[in-house]
């Protein structure tokens, strides 16, 4: 099974750090995913990268980077964390050669900026 | 960019059947997908249609109509491990995008 493991699941940080959300995928995916999710909102997609060191703006990228420097790790960055990206990030992978169609989701990292 | 529409909430008892709908206005479209998320957990794949039609998997069964860019989940045979969100997303080359989801509640 695809396993995609984010490195926390709880973080609390203060407005105005830089903030790191890293994400790991086992199975050699290409594709790799960063969204967000919020309630009544569900899961909007920040950026995505689709090859190594390649990276391409989803629909809210706005305060965010990312950063994939290996094939398996993919990093969320926040530049200046502020109060309005408190929220669920999910991290997921996908092969589009690997005869499946469905995104390997990570179990989330709740992040709450105060 | 993607919009797309689902019921925010369905409640059914065990053993029915639940219907989640979802329409969808795309700039571009592969495929329809639909995703389940119990409380707390990671969102996990169901199933997917690129064509018309209704694909069946065991309990849960999925339709795509691409003329009328619109779509159906059925869960037939209701159980209580049903209860979760239940999201439909549209695929555009290697994006997803998602609808903000179906809290189904399954009653005793």
């Amino acid at each position: 099974d695809v396993k995609v493991t984010q490195s926390s699941r709880y973080l609390v940080k203060r407005t105005g750090e830089k903030v790191f959300l890293e994400c790991v995928q086992d199975m050699d995916h290409e594709n790799m995913f960063w969204y967000r999710q919020d309630p009544g909102l569900g899961l909007r997609l920040i950026y995505f990268s689709y090859d190594v060191k390649m990276k391409e703006k989803g629909d809210i990228p706005e305060g965010y980077s990312v950063s994939r420097e290996k094939k398996e790790r993919f990093s969320l960055i926040l530049e200046s964390a502020s109060t309005n990206q408190t929220s669920m990030y999910l991290c997921a992978s996908w092969d589009p050669d690997g005869g499946t169609y469905g995104y390997t989701f990570g179990s989330g990292t709740r992040l709450t900026v105060v | 960019g993607q919009s797309l529409e689902q019921p925010s909430e369905v409640t059914a008892v065990e053993g029915a059947i639940v219907q989640i709908n979802c329409t969808y206005q795309t700039s571009g479209f592969y495929g329809l997908s639909w995703y389940q998320q119990h409380d707390g957990g990671a969102p996990t794949f169901l199933s997917y249609n690129a064509l018309d039609g209704l694909e069946e998997t065991g309990r849960f069964s999925s339709f795509l109509s691409r003329s009328d860019s619109y779509g159906y989940l059925l869960l037939q045979e209701l159980q209580m491990k049903d209860s979760a969100s239940y999201f439909c997303a549209v695929k555009d080359d290697y994006k997803l995008s998602f609808g903000a989801g179906t809290t189904v509640t399954v009653r005793a």
